[in-house]
């Protein structure tokens, strides 16, 4: 069975930068593209990019272009989003997400809340 | 791509069918999957590739359509269905791959 564990809440401040990971156990982690999707407060869900760790070449909305990086590290199976310069906008609950034909798996969620 | 989801809030009772509709700004061919989503919980993937159900998936929920109409079904609703529902394209290539704004379906 797969599984995708997130690492914990955080709360930064301001102007700060936060990295999120994504551990994947159950499958061939590098056969499939991990993506990052966010959720703010009452809003939707919110595509950020994604990574597909066999090529370690990630893509990024055009929105979080310059302030996010995605990363994967094969050796762990774990998937990595750094999202910097934090605004309270940035506040939301981030989760990543293993592509196959949509989104077929899904990790916990990390809230990360942005305020100073 | 846009893909607009309607209605945006759909208020129904158990027994009843739903119908959400999603249209993508440009043809997206057969790319489309449906998610269900609980508060507290990551999103559940329910269709892709426009109507292939996921594993486990009820067969209460069905999905129709290509280029830039889709539909999702869900037929005799049940207590555990309210929730909120998004479409989503990965016909891009390269990404994004783009949600709609989401339906909210709940109880009359």
């Amino acid at each position: 069975q797969v599984q995708l564990v997130q690492s914990g809440a955080e709360v930064k401040k301001p102007g700060s930068s936060v990295k999120v990971s994504c551990k994947a156990s159950g499958g061939t982690f590098s056969s499939y593209a991990i993506s990052w999707v966010r959720q703010a407060p009452g809003q939707g869900l919110e595509w950020m990019g994604r990574i597909i760790p066999i090529l370690g070449i990630a893509n990024y909305a055009q929105k979080f272009q310059g302030r996010v990086t995605i990363t994967a590290d094969k050796s762990t199976s774990t998937a990595y989003m750094e999202l910097s310069s934090l605004r309270s906008e940035d506040t939301a609950v981030y989760y990543c997400a293993r592509e196959n034909r949509g989104f077929d798996y899904w990790g916990q969620g990390t809230l990360v809340t942005v305020s100073s | 791509i846009v893909l607009t989801q309607s209605p945006a809030t759909l208020s129904l009772s158990p027994g009843e069918r739903a119908t959400l509709s999603c249209r993508a700004s440009q043809n997206i061919n057969k790319y489309l999957a449906w998610y269900q989503h609980k508060p507290g919980q990551p999103p559940r993937l329910l269709i892709s590739g426009a109507s292939t159900r996921a594993t486990g998936v009820p067969a209460r929920f069905s999905g129709s359509g290509s280029g830039t109409e889709f539909t999702l079904t869900i037929s005799n609703l049940q207590s555990e269905d309210f929730a909120v529902y998004y479409c989503q394209q990965y016909n891009n290539w390269p990404p994004p791959f783009t949600f709609g704004q989401g339906t909210k379906l709940e109880i009359k």
